[in-house]
C-alpha cells in the first residue's frame, strides 16, 4: 500500500496570506490527525478527523482549521499566518481513531 | 495533565555499546505507549507500541506502570540506529476521541 501523502512539499508565504495544505491517507485509512512540528515546541497535536468530522482540536487559535472529505483525505488551513507558524506540518493517518498512525512525509512551511 | 518527558536531547554511544532511551510519563487513565523513530530525511515511523510487545531492529520497550516509564533499550547500538526517537502516549477522552502527545525527542547518535 502507499504511504501517507502530503502536498505540497514545501510552502514559502508571507505574513498575513492564508494557506492550504493537503493529506492523503493511506488506502482504507479513515482517521487521520494533523500534527505540528516546530525546534521549540516539538509536535503538537492540532485536529483529528474521522468520517468526515473533527472530532479533537488541540490547543491551538482558530486560525488553524481543517476538513475532511468523503474519500478521507483532508485539508487543513491556516489564515492570516505569522511568523510563528512556520513549522513542518504533519498529517497521520490510521484506520480507525484508536488504531495506530502513520505519519507522511510532511510539509514544511515558512512564514516570511 | 497528560505529559511525556524525555529527559535527553542527545544520548552519544560507541557502536556495540548498550542504548537505553528514557521516556516517562504522566496520565490519570491506563497509558497506551510508542515509539516513533526518525532517521535523517525520512518520516516518522513507528518502531514500536507496547501493547504489540514485540522486538524491533532489536529494539525492546517495557512498561512500568510503578515508575511511569517505558524505555527503549537495545543491547548493542548499530551506526544505522542513530536518528531522532520519540516516545508518545495516546491519551483517550469521553466519547473515543484520543490523541498522541510525543516528548520532546531523543536524538541517539551511535559512532563507529
Amino acid at each position: 500500500k502507499a504511504g501517507v501523502t502530503q502536498t505540497p512539499r514545501y510552502l514559502i508565504k508571507t505574513r498575513g496570506q492564508q494557506v492550504t495544505l493537503s493529506c492523503s491517507p493511506i488506502s482504507g485509512h479513515r482517521s487521520v490527525s494533523w500534527y505540528q512540528q516546530t525546534p521549540g515546541q516539538g509536535l503538537q497535536f492540532l485536529f483529528e478527523y474521522f468520517s468526515e468530522t473533527q472530532r479533537n482540536k488541540g490547543n491551538f487559535p482558530g486560525r488553524f482549521s481543517g476538513r475532511q472529505f468523503s474519500n478521507s483525505r483532508s485539508e487543513m488551513n491556516v489564515s492570516t499566518l505569522e511568523l510563528g507558524d512556520s513549522a513542518l506540518y504533519l498529517c497521520a493517518s490510521s484506520s480507525l481513531p484508536w488504531e495506530t498512525q502513520y505519519f507522511g512525509p510532511g510539509t514544511r512551511l515558512l512564514v516570511l | 495533565a497528560q505529559r511525556v518527558t524525555q529527559p535527553e536531547k542527545l544520548l552519544s554511544v560507541f557502536k556495540g555499546a548498550p542504548v537505553e532511551l528514557k521516556c516517562n510519563y504522566s496520565y490519570s487513565g491506563s497509558p497506551e505507549l510508542f515509539w516513533y523513530v526518525q532517521y535523517s530525511r525520512q518520516r516518522l515511523q513507528l518502531l514500536l507500541r507496547h501493547i504489540s510487545r514485540e522486538s524491533i531492529k532489536g529494539f525492546t520497550a517495557d512498561l512500568n506502570k510503578g515508575e511511569t516509564s517505558f524505555h527503549l533499550k537495545k543491547p548493542f547500538a548499530q551506526e544505522e540506529d542513530s536518528a531522532m526517537y520519540y516516545c508518545a502516549l495516546r491519551a483517550m477522552f469521553s466519547g473515543g476521541y484520543n490523541k498522541l502527545i510525543f516528548g520532546a525527542g531523543t536524538r541517539l547518535a551511535v559512532h563507529p
